[in-house]
């Protein structure tokens, strides 16, 4: 069975300091591994996608994610964080053999203090 | 959102009725998803369908029902077997790529009363 993980509840940073909400996976063979933002009382939004390449993935909004397979890990990063990036974050993994369904994190709070 | 459109934006379901959530997809995508989302437990999956006139159960699908008769439109009945239905259930739809992302509609906040 495959699973995700997203270790905090919430994550903290300061306007202007650089962000991280962590996750790690487990499925058989290679993922494809996503990640989505939610802001209030809505749907999913999509940020950025591993499939095959290189490890960095960049996304909308200035977002990026480390692929690390040795430590099926699969970070969200962004620099310098805005005030507007405090929302939900959701990180997804999906296998690729049959249906290729998709798991989903439980999700992290990012809130940015200005 | 996308061209993934959901109604109502809210619903309000009486002990024992049925009640029907809408999702439509203008974006040609034969894969279409229902998710339930609950606070702190993420995204559980309801049903998915891959294509017209087929679904298949996902994780927690008791006391919900869904169609695809239509491309377009992939309804859920959420049904009075369903003894706690308060969520926010969101649809969405994915390309046939085998590379392809999910992409979500605004969600139905649905409330008992």
């Amino acid at each position: 069975a495959q699973s995700v993980a997203q270790p905090e509840d919430q994550v903290n940073v300061a306007e202007g300091n650089p962000l991280t909400v962590k996750c790690t996976y487990s499925v058989s063979g290679n993922p494809y591994l996503f990640w989505y933002v939610q802001y209030p009382n809505r749907g999913l939004q999509f940020l950025l996608k591993y499939i095959t390449g290189d490890n960095l993935v960049k996304g909308s909004y200035g977002f990026e994610a480390e692929f690390n397979k040795s430590q099926t890990s699969f970070h969200l990063k962004k620099p310098s964080a805005l005030v507007s990036d405090s929302a939900l974050y959701f990180c997804a993994v999906r296998d690729r053999l049959g249906y290729q369904k998709v798991t989903f994190g439980i999700g992290t709070k990012l809130q940015v203090i200005p | 959102d996308g061209g993934i459109t959901q109604s109502p934006k809210y619903l309000f379901r009486k002990e024992g009725q049925n009640v029907t959530l809408s999702c439509e997809q203008n974006l040609n995508h034969d894969a279409m998803y229902w998710y339930r989302q609950d606070p702190g437990q993420g995204l559980r999956l309801i049903y998915y369908s891959q294509i017209v006139n087929d679904f298949q159960k996902g994780d927690i699908a008791e006391g919900y029902s869904v169609s695809r008769e239509k491309k377009e439109s992939f309804p859920l009945t959420v049904t009075s077997a369903q003894k706690n239905p308060t969520a926010f259930y969101l649809c969405a739809s994915r390309g046939d790529s085998p590379l392809g992302t999910q992409y979500f509609g605004p969600g139905t906040r649905l409330l008992v009363l």
